[in-house]
């Protein structure tokens, strides 16, 4: 079965202090990894797409990598406007449909 | 401004009413998208569509209807509206089957 697990849950950081978040998933054949930022009340607002394992992807703080069963979303140097939940979503080989995980709440404080 | 929105952005009924969801996009995509957003679900699929007159289900189809007469539009009707499909719903939309899905800002809807 098809299946996306994302990690920490939550996640405090200090300005400045760097972290990692992890997108594990399974599924047959991958046709795309993505990343979505979403902010209260608000729409998944799109990142990132990683299609192969060894690709890797930045924007501003954010870059993102991906492997055969696993993404890292890296956050350098945070700021308090990347607060937010990171959603990741794959795409299984064959189809449209995306396959969410359940986020991960990212909170930096000032 | 060309996007996606959704209308409306709020919603209360109560149970066994019929309602409806609009989804409208300005992009010209072919691909559009309806999920619901529930805490410790994530987002799940209930329908999607290819192009207009197409239209295909998804994760969580039971209790739903889609139709897509014209490219830009997609409404998910709920026929008979149960609690349990209380939830926040965002629709979305993206050029091609692999292209990113962009989204919607999404109605919370409460069933009472």
């Amino acid at each position: 079965e098809d299946q996306v697990t994302q990690s920490p849950e939550a996640l405090r950081l200090q300005e400045g202090e760097s972290s990692s978040l992890n997108c594990s998933y399974t599924v047959s054949g991958l046709r795309g990894l993505f990343w979505y930022r979403q902010d209260p009340g608000k729409g998944p607002e799109f990142l990132f797409t990683l299609y192969s394992a060894g690709e890797e992807k930045e924007k501003e703080r954010l870059k993102a990598t991906l492997t055969k069963k696993e993404s890292f979303l890296h956050i350098t140097a945070p700021k308090p406007e990347d607060s937010a939940t990171y959603l990741c979503a794959v795409q299984a080989g064959g189809t449209y449909k995306y396959i969410f995980g359940t986020g991960t709440r990212l909170k930096v404080l000032a | 401004d060309a996007g996606i929105t959704q209308s409306p952005r709020y919603k209360i009924t109560e149970t066994g009413r019929q309602v409806t969801l609009m989804c409208h996009q300005t992009w010209s995509h072919s691909y559009m998208f309806w999920y619901r957003q529930d805490l410790g679900h994530g987002l799940r699929l209930i329908y999607y569509s290819a192009a207009a007159d197409i239209t295909d289900k998804g994760e969580v189809p039971d209790g739903y209807v889609v139709s897509r007469s014209k490219t830009e539009n997609f409404p998910l009707t709920l026929e008979s509206a149960t609690r349990s499909q209380t939830s926040v719903y965002f629709c979305a939309s993206s050029e091609g089957g692999s292209q990113p899905q962009h989204f919607g800002d999404g109605t919370r809807l409460s069933i009472l």
